[in-house]
């Protein structure tokens, strides 16, 4: 499973576009890029895949460059209630399930 | 998205105790679940993948004989601490794939927080 490399801590004010990059330079043909969310004492919650170019959901978008050597998570205008830890995972499309997670970003939304 | 929920959220114990923890999938079906093992400010650690009537496989380093996994139906797998020490006081976490959903779109549980005295 290919490494990822995100930033240790972010931090942002309310109303702001929040963008945390992600490195996976070791990805693969069949990867997937995927986010996910967890808040304090609660299990991760899925954002948003991707495999390239540019996804868009209710919550986020993704944006992947041609090389997909990267990613980058964008969240706009966040709120006090997006402070949480983001991570990055890459995973193969033929993956049973099996994830590994990284350090992760800690986003903390400032009033 | 399917929901997957844990039982007990929180459980104390004693020191060589064993503490048993249910994860089920609650409106869809999981012939593999996950358990994971998160310490404080730290990420979350795979442990195992629990394969419904088949023996679970664990990642290197986990004690098979301390974390037992059964996962009997397609809906439930429990984790059981086997004589907990103060040590394994951490929060566990399970999670099942949608087989019908999403490519590798995991569905996590709340968590069990589990305190060893």
């Amino acid at each position: 499973l290919a490494k990822t490399t995100q930033p240790i801590s972010m931090d942002s004010y309310e109303g702001q576009e929040v963008n945390i990059t992600c490195s996976h330079n070791n990805i693969a043909t069949n990867d997937y890029i995927t986010w996910y969310q967890q808040f304090p004492s609660q299990g991760p919650r899925f954002i948003i895949q991707g495999y390239k170019t540019k996804v868009t959901n209710e919550v986020a978008s993704l944006f992947i460059p041609a090389d997909r050597k990267s990613s980058t998570l964008s969240l706009p205008r966040v709120s006090l209630s997006d402070t949480a830890v983001y991570y990055c995972l890459v995973v193969p499309s033929s993956n049973t399930g099996k994830l590994i997670f990284g350090q992760g970003t800690t986003l903390q939304v400032k009033p | 998205g399917a929901v997957v929920s844990q039982h007990p959220s929180w459980v104390i114990c004693k020191s060589g105790t064993s503490v048993k923890i249910e994860c089920r999938s609650l409106d869809f079906q999981a012939t593999t679940m996950f358990w994971y093992r998160q310490f404080p400010k730290q990420s979350l650690m795979l442990m195992a993948t629990s394969n419904e009537g088949s023996k679970a496989t664990y990642e290197q380093g986990v004690e098979k004989d301390k974390f037992l996994i059964n996962h009997a139906s397609l809906t439930l797998s429990t984790l059981t601490v086997t004589s907990a020490h103060p040590e394994d006081s951490s929060f566990y976490i399970c999670s099942a794939r949608d087989l019908a959903g999403e490519v590798n779109e995991q569905f996590f549980g709340p968590g069990t927080r589990l305190t060893v005295l």
